[in-house]
């Protein structure tokens, strides 16, 4: 049962390079985010998607792109990445009976 | 504009004692409020609640929330040093009915 899938675990970029953040989800769930969470604050939304072809922005969607395909992928993209975007990245889906968000493990970047 | 915020940011206590978090929020098309623990890594979901004056309960953490104050309170009885984290509450709402944003947590820690 793997549940939220996000790769990579970690990358290292330089400014202006560009990189896709992989989420996959079996679960089935309509409902997909993105977060970032820099130190110590808590998750700010980026993007989120209440199923395949609807995507909306959150509240900090500046610098961030998406795309939702199908139910199972939302993948996160950096056009041009800056060091303000250095932060650990969540992808998550959602359980719209239960409520329940269920978090993929994190991916840590860090822009240099 | 969406705001959720959440009292207060940090918290110290002993072993035994109760605490009682707060969230008050203001979303577009609110449809219920979601409750979070985060340790180390990505939190983890403790309740959703949709009616007002209903309360969940999980062991010592039980939860309650006021739709026409537009406010939650999280509480915890007999806290143990298991329960330090960071406490979130999220409301669902949004115009797709899909915007999940996340206060910015409090931060409870409990001493032996």
């Amino acid at each position: 049962n793997a549940g939220v899938t996000q790769t990579p675990k970690f990358r290292i970029l330089k400014i202006g390079q560009s990189m896709t953040l992989q989420c996959t989800q079996d679960m089935n769930h309509n409902y997909m985010y993105w977060y970032r969470q820099d130190p110590g604050m808590g998750l700010k939304l980026i993007y989120y998607s209440v199923g395949a072809g609807i995507t909306d922005k959150g509240e900090v969607p500046n610098g961030y792109n998406v795309s939702r395909s199908t139910t199972e992928d939302f993948p996160l993209r950096l056009e041009l990445a800056a060091p303000s975007q250095t932060s650990v990245y969540f992808c998550a889906s959602n359980n719209r009976d239960t409520g329940e968000l269920f978090f993929g493990e994190g991916s840590r970047l860090t822009v240099l | 504009e969406d705001k959720v915020v959440q009292s207060p940011l940090s918290l110290v206590v002993h072993e035994g004692d109760t605490v009682t978090l707060n969230c008050s929020y203001e979303v577009t098309n609110f449809r219920s409020l979601l409750w979070y623990k985060q340790e180390k890594k990505a939190p983890t979901f403790l309740f959703m609640l949709t009616s007002s004056g209903i309360e969940k309960k999980s062991g010592r953490l039980s939860s309650i929330l006021d739709k026409k104050e537009l406010f939650s309170i999280l509480n915890i009885t007999a806290t143990q040093t298991g329960d330090s984290a960071v406490y979130l509450c999220a409301p669902l709402g949004g115009t797709s009915y899909g915007k999940l944003t996340f206060g910015q947590g409090t931060i409870l820690t409990v001493h032996p």
